[in-house]
């Protein structure tokens, strides 16, 4: 599988915005870059995701680098409804489930 | 709103007992995914399923098996619970496609005495 590097936590003030960061040296061309965050006490849930461009959706942006070793979620303006920990995975070729690793706790201060 | 529910939230089960997790989506995915997360070790995938009566198995399959005899159901047992198996259990479904999304149920939480 290929693998993802993320911090194992990051602090933000309200409505500010954040940047959570993502290396995958090791990413293929059909590789689709995911991200999911889970708040407390609830499963997963899709926050984004992108191949090569960046990408906008209500819930955040998707900063992906020009070679694609590393992509950067952007919330624009963090809520203390955003604290959760934010998933970067590699979505193979196919039909291939997630592959979740330790992710990104990040913690809003109001 | 599309919608993957769990059986049940809170679970307490003995050891030695057979257990089954019941996992049910509306949104005609094709495929179906059964994870355990436990703290420091995240979540990981136990079985999954890409049709009916189809499965196979994740990074942890020992002690479980599955069965999906309708396209909206995935059924996750436990034949002999072990107090090791005492955990968050999350199912999840996604239509076919690398760039789909998965959507989860709230999970079940598993105790096993």
């Amino acid at each position: 599988d290929a693998k993802t590097t993320q911090p194992n936590s990051m602090e933000s003030n309200e409505e500010e915005p954040v940047h959570l960061p993502c290396n995958h040296s090791t990413i293929s061309g059909t590789d689709y870059i995911h991200w999911y965050r889970q708040l407390p006490s609830q499963g997963p849930e899709y926050v984004i995701h992108g191949l090569t461009s960046n990408v906008n959706n209500r819930m955040a942006s998707l900063a992906i680098a020009e070679d694609r070793k590393s992509s950067t979620l952007i919330l624009h303006r963090a809520t203390l409804r955003d604290a959760a920990v934010y998933y970067c995975i590699l979505r193979e070729s196919g039909n291939t489930p997630l592959v979740f690793g330790k992710g990104t706790r990040l913690s809003v201060i109001a | 709103d599309v919608k993957v529910t769990q059986s049940s939230r809170y679970l307490v089960k003995r050891t030695g007992e057979k257990v089954f997790l019941e996992c049910v989506q509306d949104m005609d995915h094709e495929n179906m995914f059964w994870y355990r997360q436990d703290p420091g070790l995240g979540l990981r995938l136990i079985y999954f399923s890409y049709d009916v009566k189809m499965k196979e198995k994740g990074d942890i399959p020992e002690g479980y098996s599955v069965s999906r005899e309708k396209k909206e159901r995935f059924s996750l047992i436990l034949e002999s619970a072990s107090t090791n198996q005492t955990s968050m259990y999350l199912c999840a479904s996604s239509t076919t496609g690398q760039s789909n999304e998965q959507f989860f149920g709230p999970g079940t939480r598993l105790t096993v005495l």
